[in-house]
């Protein structure tokens, strides 16, 4: 089945760590996202790729780093820099045909900082 | 500086009432609209969207309705079922390449659909 698979689904992180959080995606699609999820602000952006070895900084990028050396994967790695790593990570993606608007979700990692 | 508003956190309707969920938006170049619903520990799944050109999209249960003169768009759900129970979140985007092809999140509208 087509999809966006993010690893892990849980994660703790001791202060100091940093941490990378996978996302595959075999649905052919060029864009795709980071956001993070904190209760009652909704998602906020943090990179977003629109194409293989190209990425963009979002809303709230300070902290984090992505890669993009593969149209199915952009890993996001959580640095010891992002003062309040603690959330709901999700990963997303958007076809190429033309704008549609529609992110296709993963499940999310959570991770937890110890 | 949220350029998306959701002000009403949580809705509590009876089944087979109404759901309303209501959306601000501050930014004008905002041009296309989505609603996406999220069940606990899971990514949000996409429902309706409607795009500037248009004051109302409907799919079944769901209507999305546009008011573009007042910045805000809102979402009716009739009628409403327990499996309607989840956070909405309201979104917006400048549909061009351009511009990213990034959408802007409200903070979330946790309904629950009583029986």
């Amino acid at each position: 089945d087509g999809g966006i698979t993010q690893s892990p689904k849980y994660l703790f992180r001791k202060e100091g760590q940093n941490v990378t959080l996978s996302c595959e995606q075999n649905l052919n699609h060029d864009a795709m996202y980071w956001y993070r999820q904190d209760p009652g602000q909704g998602l906020r952006l943090i990179y977003y790729s629109q194409i293989v070895n190209d990425f963009q900084k979002g809303d709230i990028a300070e902290g984090y780093s992505v890669s993009r050396e593969k149209k199915e994967s952009f890993p996001l790695t959580v640095t010891s820099a992002q003062k309040n790593p603690t959330a709901f990570y999700l990963c997303a993606s958007m076809g190429a045909g033309g704008w549609t608007g529609e992110l296709f979700f993963g499940e999310g990692s959570r991770l937890t900082v110890l | 500086d949220q350029q998306v508003k959701q002000n009403s956190p949580s809705l509590s309707v009876q089944e087979g009432r109404i759901s309303i969920l209501n959306c601000d938006y501050t930014n004008s170049m905002f041009d296309y609209f989505l609603w996406y619903k999220k069940y606990p520990a899971e990514g949000p799944t996409f429902l309706i969207s409607i795009s500037s050109i248009k004051d109302k999209n409907e799919d079944g249960r769901f209507t999305v309705f546009l008011n573009k003169s007042a910045k805000h768009l809102s979402l009716h759900i009739v009628p409403s079922q327990p499996g309607d129970s989840a956070v909405y979140f309201c979104a917006a985007s400048v549909a061009v390449k351009a511009a990213g092809n990034k959408l802007t999140f409200g903070g979330g509208t946790r309904v629950l659909v009583k029986p």
